[in-house]
């Protein structure tokens, strides 16, 4: 049973460019959530989303940053016009149901350099 | 606003010398507690949840423990494929979504 998916492992990106990063949960999981780490950070909640729904975005930055979540395909986080302070380890969890009820299990990230 | 605190930032052990590493938080009622283990370039793993004090679980030479303020991961007689970051998250039982907060995590360095 693959676990859960994130691609690219690394992007490199350029002050002003558009990032996408995928996220495809385990099997059988229907709940996603993006974290992003900073060294010497914790992880840091941004998003959870369901099929289709933005459940709580409360630590998504306001402007330049997007998720989805759609009924086909894998979650996408859209950061447009990268800053350098854009870098960092961004990770995606996914649950069987919802966190109040189950563990999140992490895929392997992908990590961001802005140039 | 939930906090979590975890000590010591960074730790050096031989094989097979055990200690204990701490994670202290404050949360508006707790529904649960989480230990992750990460490595270098990789996510977490998930290792515990801990619900109500006076609780335990094991897995191997692990054995995390839960009070009221602080939650302890023994490590018992290290080797050195347990080197890692280890992470604490808690979650609140009131309000939100029950996202849980993550802690800076403790690295752990096992010489052989």
């Amino acid at each position: 049973n693959a676990g859960v998916m994130q691609n690219p492992r690394h992007l490199v990106r350029r002050r002003g460019q558009e990032a996408r990063l995928r996220c495809s949960p385990m099997k059988g999981h229907s709940h996603v959530y993006w974290y992003r780490q900073l060294p010497e950070e914790g992880l840091k909640f941004m998003v959870y989303l369901q099929k289709e729904n933005i459940i709580d975005e409360s630590g998504m930055p306001k402007e330049r940053f997007s998720a989805e979540f759609p009924k086909e395909g894998p979650s996408i986080l859209r950061i447009q016009q990268v800053v350098r302070g854009d870098s960092a380890a961004y990770f995606c969890a996914s649950s069987q149901g919802p966190p109040s009820s189950y563990e999140q299990y992490f895929g392997p990230g992908t990590r961001l350099t802005v140039t | 606003e939930d906090q979590v605190t975890q000590s010591p930032e960074a730790l050096r052990l031989q094989e097979g010398e055990s200690s204990s590493l701490n994670c202290s938080y404050t949360v508006s009622g707790l529904r649960g507690l989480f230990w992750y283990r990460q490595d270098p370039g990789k996510g977490p793993e998930f290792l515990f949840t801990l619900y109500s004090a006076g609780e335990e679980k094991e897995k191997e030479r692990l054995k995390a423990t839960l009070t009221k303020k602080e939650s302890f991961l023994h490590i018992t007689a290290p080797k050195p494929e347990d080197s890692a970051t280890y992470l604490c998250a808690v979650q609140a039982r009131t309000g939100g979504s029950y996202i849980p907060t993550f802690g800076r995590g403790t690295s752990l360095i096992v010489h052989p």
